[in-house]
């Protein structure tokens, strides 16, 4: 599975925005890019997917660049509750996950 | 609806004790995967399922690990002789299709020590 960089760490007040890049130059034409978040002590939970283009559903958006090497997680409005570690990830349909180190979120009050 | 279920969710081993960590998925998955969590890190796969048949099993550190879901259902993954390496914690997702895009639920793991 082709490989992504994420930031180890990023910090934001509560109810602003948040934006989480993810860079995967090698990503194959297949490759979904998905957003998992895990909450402490809790087992990872899907946040959003895209292909090739953005993204919206009721937790977060997806911004696809146009030549697919990059995209970015946008919390519109951070909670105390969405402080996770959140993993960028590509697979193809239906495969494993390869998780990386992913990006700990600390949001302030 | 019920989401993915883990039992035991926390199991402490002496070294070289066998254990048998178990997954319920959500009713009708046909797909089913673990991984393993060490701390700090993030979860490395190690099996997957397509119903009872065990199509990959690339991940799986050795061969005291062994996974089975005869039915196409529970899956059970198995660890024989434990050694402190073998402590993490041991999670479960299903999915429900093959081939088109369903993300993956995961259970809340089983966390192992093995002293």
């Amino acid at each position: 599975d082709a490989k992504t960089t994420q930031p180890n760490s990023m910090e934001s007040n509560e109810e602003e925005p948040v934006h989480l890049p993810c860079n995967h130059s090698t990503i194959s034409g297949t490759d979904y890019i998905h957003w998992y978040r895990q909450l402490p002590s809790q087992g990872p939970e899907y946040v959003i997917h895209g292909l090739t283009s953005n993204v919206n559903n009721r937790m977060a958006s997806l911004a696809i660049a146009e030549d697919r090497k990059s995209s970015t997680l946008i919390l519109h409005r951070a909670t105390l509750r969405d402080a996770a570690v959140y993993y960028c990830i590509l697979s193809a349909a239906g495969n494993k996950l390869t998780f990386g180190g992913g990006t700990r979120v600390l949001v302030k009050p | 609806g019920a989401g993915v279920s883990q039992s035991p969710r926390y199991k402490v081993a002496k070294r070289g004790q066998d254990v048998a960590l178990r997954c319920d998925p959500i009713s009708g998955h046909v797909s089913l995967f673990w991984y393993q969590q060490a701390l700090g890190q993030g979860p490395e796969f190690l099996t997957y399922f397509q119903n009872e048949a065990q199509l990959d099993k690339s991940g799986l550190p050795s061969d005291r690990f062994f996974a089975e879901r005869p039915e196409g259902s529970v899956s059970t993954l198995k660890i024989q002789r434990t050694q402190q390496e073998d402590s993490a914690v041991y999670l479960c997702a299903s999915s429900p299709l093959v081939k088109t895009y369903n993300e993956q639920f995961f259970g809340p793991g089983t966390r192992l020590t093995v002293l």
